[in-house]
């Protein structure tokens, strides 16, 4: 069972560049959720959607921009790459955000390095 | 502004032992709790999600417990084995559902 599938695994981007995080689900999975892991901070979500068609920003969303292309898949887009940026983005799924009993499913990361 | 906070942030065993990790959160009014496990270089797995109305869940092994009105959560592993070491990751939803908060995370090592 593939899950949440993200791509690509590992990326070196210099100051300024731009490039897009793709994450895939095959769950049937309403809500996606971009994540971003740095040392010391734990994971902090970037942008959610709560179904196709709707983004909506997290804790951390400057310097992203995100899409909802249907409902499987959903990406992270980074215009102007800086070196704060460099971290471990997750992508996670649910079956229907605010449902209590629904747990997140989570892909196996993007390690993204900024130079 | 919920704050998860994970206590220890490292602890090494012998295997077979008994051990609790530990989970504290500021604000009451939450939607559920989940454990995950992450290991090095992977993703997360879910372990047991505890909805707010809901005292503990158990699976296998594990077993975690949910004192809302305390703010903390307790995740007890039964018989340790070299393969739990992993870290282990706290979090919960916010109120309106919208977001997992979440702890630094407890890294175990359990040694043969």
């Amino acid at each position: 069972n593939a899950g949440v599938t993200q791509t690509p695994k590992f990326q070196v981007l210099k100051t300024g560049q731009s490039m897009t995080l793709q994450c895939a689900q095959d769950m049937n999975h309403n809500s996606m959720y971009w994540y971003r892991q740095d040392p010391g901070m734990g994971l902090r979500l970037i942008y959610y959607s709560a179904s196709e068609g709707t983004t909506d920003k997290g804790e951390v969303p400057n310097g992203y921009n995100v899409s909802r292309l249907n409902k499987r898949e959903f990406s992270l887009r980074l215009e102007s790459a800086a070196p704060s940026q460099t971290s471990v983005y997750f992508c996670a799924s649910s079956e229907r955000l605010g449902y209590s009993n629904q747990p997140q499913h989570f892909g196996d990361g993007t390690r993204l390095s900024i130079l | 502004k919920q704050e998860v906070t994970q206590i220890p942030a490292a602890l090494s065993v012998p295997e077979g032992e008994n051990l609790v990790l530990n989970c504290s959160f500021t604000d009451s009014a939450i939607y559920n709790l989940q454990w995950f496990r992450q290991d090095p270089g992977k993703g997360l797995t879910s372990l047991l999600l505890i909805q707010s109305s809901q005292r503990e869940q158990t699976s296998g092994r594990l077993n975690a417990s949910l004192d809302k009105s305390s703010g903390r959560s307790t995740l007890y592993i039964a018989a340790s084995q070299p393969g739990d070491s992993a870290t282990y990751l706290c979090a919960v939803t916010n109120q309106a559902g919208t977001a997992l908060i979440f702890g630094k995370g407890t890294t175990l090592s359990v040694s043969s």
